[in-house]
């Protein structure tokens, strides 16, 4: 079945550091690809996708690029700020609903 | 806001009971999905429903069931609690019923916790 699998956490950096979460996948077919982000006692919001090879999502500085030959997505930020402190999540969807990587904490420190 | 209200925030309740738990979609969406958080787990999908028919199953246990009203809320009903059933459980919703490429939109969750 389709799995998602993210770098462990949590990842601490200081700010304006770059930024790289690791995503890789396991999927039959063509999945979409997306990363969403929980803020601390919030629910899950989208931050970018991708639904087909080669496409680079991006948002709010982040950035992703749907690589099948690699079957991965990474995370990029080339300048962190505090307020992106929060735990990502790598998820894919073919023709079922999101499954989502176990998450990657990231706590950006001033 | 994304527009998904879920209750209650928290509960707490004792092995062997049953709980249910509310969630109304944002406003224009006719597709809910549950899902639970763990530690150990991550996010499960659990179940979902479309204008009032269930349309894909996921992890859910027997112990659990769900349903969508005509008014398009849904309630997760959880039955004979276990330890292990403590989590956080999520309500998303979205405008598709099949095209799973639209974002969901979830609400802030139901910490369940069972002593």
């Amino acid at each position: 079945g389709n799995s998602v699998t993210q770098m462990e956490g949590p990842v601490t950096l200081s700010e304006e550091a770059f930024l790289t979460i690791n995503c890789t996948y396991t999927a039959t077919g063509y999945p979409s690809l997306f990363w969403y982000v929980q803020y601390p006692g919030e629910g899950l919001q989208l931050l970018l996708k991708a639904t087909k090879a080669d496409d680079k999502g991006s948002n709010k500085g982040f950035e992703a690029t749907y690589r099948k030959e690699t079957t991965s997505f990474h995370l990029e930020k080339g300048s962190v700020q505090v307020s992106d402190s929060a735990v990502y999540f790598c998820a894919l969807t073919g023709n079922t609903p999101l499954v989502f990587g176990k998450g990657t904490r990231l706590s950006v420190i001033a | 806001d994304s527009g998904v209200t879920q209750t209650p925030k928290h509960l707490i309740t004792a092995t062997g009971q049953r709980v249910t738990l509310r969630c109304s979609p944002r406003s224009g969406d006719l597709s809910v999905y549950w899902y639970q958080q763990s530690l150990d787990q991550g996010l499960q999908f659990l179940i979902q429903y479309y204008n009032g028919e269930e349309r894909a199953k996921g992890n859910i246990l027997e112990r659990f069931s769900a349903q969508q009203f005509p008014d398009l809320h849904s309630e997760l009903n959880l039955s004979s609690l276990e330890l292990g059933d403590s989590a956080l459980y999520f309500c998303a919703s979205s405008v598709d019923a099949s095209s799973y490429n639209s974002p969901l939109h979830f609400g802030n969750g139901t910490r369940l916790t069972v002593t």
